[in-house]
């Protein structure tokens, strides 16, 4: 069955320390995926997408089919990071829906 | 910019009722999704929409929602009978149809049944 794991529910760190928010998946096929980020009180906001392969405010993730994952990194965290970030896969073909692992809450503290 | 718009974004309703969510996709896009939130728990697929149909719906969508696109801007999500675990944030969403495109959310309407 399709699934996306994210691990932790909560990942606190300082600013200025590295931020990697982990993400495995499950899919048969050949998997789309996503980040999206929701600050607080606000719309999820698409990140990231693995197809581009970009850098969005500092944030990067590569995905590793052998390993099934695709966690996302920063090198150096700011306070205006903190907010929730969720995983999704997008199946391929059809009504591309999406499927949104549980979410990590990021915290950045001063 | 263009944004996916949602409207209310709160409504309290009492058990029993009928509540209509309202959304207003990105104009150029041609499918459309609406997803929940209950409190502490993970953003989950209800159902999507294209071509004036839906193309495909979760086990959670069943004879109690409905999907309507009443006119070429407006995409609304009805819920028939409400219950208490109906509160939840509903999402909507749209993408064009090129690819996999991503999806576009707005804002959220947070339902709240009593």
């Amino acid at each position: 069955a399709q699934r996306v794991t994210q691990p932790e529910k909560l990942l606190s760190v300082f600013k200025g320390a590295p931020v990697e928010l982990k993400c495995n998946y499950s899919y048969s096929g050949s998997p789309e995926l996503f980040w999206y980020v929701q600050y607080s009180r606000q719309r999820l906001q698409l990140l990231l997408r693995h197809i581009s392969r970009e850098s969005i405010k500092g944030f990067t993730a590569d995905l590793n089919k052998g390993e099934t994952s695709f966690h996302l990194k920063k090198p150096f965290a700011q306070e205006e990071d903190s907010a929730m970030y969720y995983c999704a896969l997008m199946f391929s073909g059809g009504y591309n829906k999406l499927i949104f692992g549980a979410g990590t809450r990021l915290a950045v503290h001063p | 910019e263009p944004e996916v718009t949602q409207t209310p974004s709160h409504q309290v309703t009492q058990m029993g009722q009928e509540v209509i969510l309202r959304c207003v996709p990105i104009s150029n896009h041609l499918y459309f999704y609406w997803y929940r939130q209950i409190l502490g728990q993970k953003v989950e697929f209800l159902v999507s929409f294209y071509n004036n149909e839906i193309s495909e719906k979760s086990e959670i969508f069943d004879d109690q929602f409905s999907v309507e696109r009443p006119d070429g801007s407006n995409f609304t999500l009805k819920i028939r009978s409400t219950k208490l675990e109906d509160s939840a944030m509903y999402f909507c969403a749209s993408r064009t149809g090129g690819g996999n495109s991503p999806l576009h959310f707005g804002n959220g309407t947070r339902l709240t049944v009593t």
